[in-house]
């Protein structure tokens, strides 16, 4: 399996900061890794795809990049509808796996 | 529009075999290219991909859940399936049904969500 690792696990931040999140993967996933914001009781939520790309209605404070092995999520500036925990994904192999996610939490 | 629902019991016993349901609305689980896949939450954990199925029926699972694992499709009803065999507390989980439009592509679509409970 290809093994994700997410940095922070969990980071506090305030309303306005800029936030990154760091995956990186244990082999080679060339761009195909894609981000997750997932609230209490809700389904995942799809943000970034293919390691930088704005899903349709996301909000453009998102953004994503990298190639290879290393990738960021950043916020740009941090709503408070933002506070959520953030999962990477990977399917460049058949054994899909996710990051084991940071929380993000108010400071 | 795609929707998702998940359905089947929301309390299993140890070592039995968790059944669970995924209706799909506003598409076709025939429509070519499209996997259609479960994935589960454990209390306190993170997002666990368990397999998913292909429309051509094709199937491909998580390597530490294959020996329990079996997804199937009814194409008739619209639905797949997960079964989930010889289950402990572990398997304790939210199981979301989701979609992917291509082999890399995202889960670009989920279910709601539905909590199983695995204790006697």
């Amino acid at each position: 399996d290809i093994q994700m690792t997410q940095s922070p696990s969990s980071l506090s931040a305030s309303v306005g900061d800029r936030v990154t999140i760091t995956c990186r993967a244990s082999q080679s996933i060339s761009t195909y890794l894609h981000w997750y914001q997932h609230k209490p009781g809700k389904a995942p939520k799809l943000l970034i795809y293919a390691a930088s790309s704005l899903q349709n209605g996301v909000p453009s404070r998102f953004s994503g990049s990298g190639s290879g092995t290393d990738f960021t999520l950043t916020i740009s500036s941090l709503q408070p509808e933002d506070f959520a925990t953030y999962y990477c994904q990977q399917n460049y192999d058949t054994s899909i796996t996710f990051g084991q996610g940071t929380r993000l939490e108010i400071k | 529009q795609l929707q998702l629902q998940e359905s089947g019991p929301g309390l299993v016993k140890p070592s039995e075999t968790l059944s669970l349901t995924c209706t799909v609305s506003g598409g076709s689980i025939s429509s070519s290219s499209y996997y259609w896949d479960w994935i589960r939450q454990s209390p306190g954990k993170g997002l666990q991909w368990i397999g998913n199925i292909y429309y051509t029926g094709t199937t491909y699972y998580n390597p530490s859940l294959r020996s329990r694992v079996t997804i199937f499709k009814d194409t008739s009803k619209n639905q797949f399936s997960l079964k989930l065999s010889s289950v402990t507390a572990a398997d304790t989980a939210v199981y979301y049904c989701a979609r992917q439009e291509y082999r890399n592509s995202p889960f670009d679509s989920w279910g709601q969500g539905t909590l199983v409970t695995v204790s006697s």
